[in-house]
């Protein structure tokens, strides 16, 4: 199975300032077709997740552009700039590259 | 508007049986997979098993942990997708949830509309 690791498990920032969650795999997400299966969900309190980021780094419908992911490969990066307080909740990675899919941790993103 | 609503959650003994539905409407269900997700009380998510579209022959793969024990099917006319869970764990306890993935088959666009989840309680 493939492993995802995500950093860190906790974070807490100022609103208004940018938050970072590194994501990586223990095997490489490019699919023979050359795409990157890699997506970030965030799941906001007592709510089911909502669909962020596909394909690394393309925002979901509705997703603000303050929210953007990148990486290749293995490592990746979901970066949310000018931090607000809609953003807290538990941002989780995602593959898709084999079976099963497997998740990241989650990183619980709380707002000083 | 898409919206997929799951039920038949509940308590249930060791050993016993539930089946969850997953009732959707605001999209051509038959066009897409479909999958199904848990998260234990305070933990992180789970990929359980998905079922592809009539297309690509209604393929359905489970994860190790319900493979034997669970199934899901679908009903294409009715717009309900289900999970069949038998000879239930306690460590089955989580919200389920079930997913409208992008494709019919591979979701290469993710899983873009999620249900509110059921909670199924396994405890004697």
């Amino acid at each position: 199975d493939v492993v995802m690791t995500q950093t860190p498990l906790s974070l807490s920032v100022t609103p208004g300032q940018t938050a970072s969650i590194s994501c990586k795999s223990s095997h490489s997400l490019v699919h023979t077709d050359g795409k990157t299966y890699l997506f970030w969900f965030l799941q906001k309190p007592g709510q089911p997740p909502k669909l962020l980021i596909y394909e690394t780094s393309t925002r979901f419908s509705g997703v603000p552009d303050r929210v953007s992911g990148s990486g290749s490969g293995t490592d990746f990066t979901l970066k949310i700039s000018r931090v607000e307080a809609e953003d807290v909740g538990v941002y989780y990675c995602m593959h898709a590259i084999q079976l099963p899919r497997t998740f990241g941790q989650g990183t619980k993103l709380e707002i000083k | 508007e898409v919206q997929l609503v799951e039920s038949g959650g509940g308590l249930v003994q060791p050993g016993r049986s539930l089946r969850l539905s997953c009732t959707t409407s605001g999209f051509a269900f038959g066009d897409y997979a479909m999958s199904w997700f848990r998260q234990a009380p305070g933990k992180g998510l789970e990929w359980v098993g998905f079922i592809a579209n009539k297309l690509h022959g209604g393929t359905i793969q489970y994860a190790a942990s319900v493979q034997g024990r669970f199934s899901i099917s679908r009903d294409d006319s009715k717009s309900i997708a289900y999970l069949q869970m038998n000879s239930l764990r306690t460590e089955d306890t989580a919200v389920y949830y079930c997913t409208k993935d992008s494709h019919g088959y591979f979701p290469e666009r993710g899983f873009d509309c999620w249900g509110q989840g059921t909670l199924v309680t396994v405890s004697s």
